[in-house]
């Protein structure tokens, strides 16, 4: 089945890295996401790494993506209070001629000083 | 400017009311997506639409229907509201081809009373 589990709730102090984790069941994946929601916004799309990558780095942001134990996670360097939002980890599967993406529940990080 | 705007924000209606959802882009991509998103639940497709002439159901469509009426505009309708359809909707657009990456409008929040 398709399923993108992720922890429901983070915080860490103000200057400390963030490690957010997110599981997935469907080794098809094409493309993993990360994406972030304030309150009140949409989401933002903050980065994401193909497939066949193990990581990739931007700036303060570094995805780690562990393709045999189905594992991603985003590391935030530097964790500022502007930070704090919800954190929704999708894979995309091609599914029927279109590209599926499956959303975890999202994490919510808090940063406190 | 917002490349994927969404009217109204807000809306409060009452149960048994017909709603109507806008979504407009200046991407210039073809397909279209519609989300609903319940607390603990992320993301879930609704409807989604390639090009003008093609529409698709997604994973949770019963009670809503929706329009392509022109490449930049992709309308959702709830026939006659119920109160679990009290949820944040979320328009969001992606190129198609090669490209997996969806970008998202800044969602609707929607109560039925």
């Amino acid at each position: 089945g398709e399923d993108v589990e992720q922890s429901l709730f983070l915080s860490v102090r103000e200057g400390d890295s963030s490690v957010i984790n997110c599981t997935y069941t469907d080794s098809s994946s094409t493309y993993l996401y990360w994406y972030k929601q304030e309150p009140g916004a949409g989401l933002q799309l903050l980065t994401y790494i193909f497939s066949n990558m193990d990581m990739k780095q931007d700036q303060r942001l570094t995805v780690l993506l562990n393709k045999k134990d189905k594992h991603l996670s985003l590391r935030i360097a530097d964790t500022q209070t502007g930070d704090s939002a919800i954190y929704f980890c999708a894979e995309s599967i091609s599914s029927g001629g279109y590209n599926k993406l499956i959303f975890g529940a999202g994490t919510r990080l808090a940063v406190h000083p | 400017d917002a490349d994927v705007t969404q009217t109204p924000r807000n809306r409060i209606t009452k149960t048994g009311k017909r709603i109507m959802l806008e979504c407009s882009q200046t991407k210039g991509h073809d397909r279209m997506y519609w989300y609903r998103q319940d607390p603990g639940l992320g993301l879930r497709l609704i409807y989604y639409s390639f090009d003008v002439k093609d529409i698709n159901k997604g994973e949770i469509s019963d009670g809503y229907s929706v329009s392509r009426q022109a490449q930049a505009k992709f309308s959702l309708s709830l026939e006659s509201a119920i109160p679990n359809q009290t949820a944040l909707y979320f328009c969001a657009t992606e190129a198609g081809g090669r490209s997996d990456t969806q970008y998202f409008g800044p969602g609707t929040r929607l109560t039925v009373l």
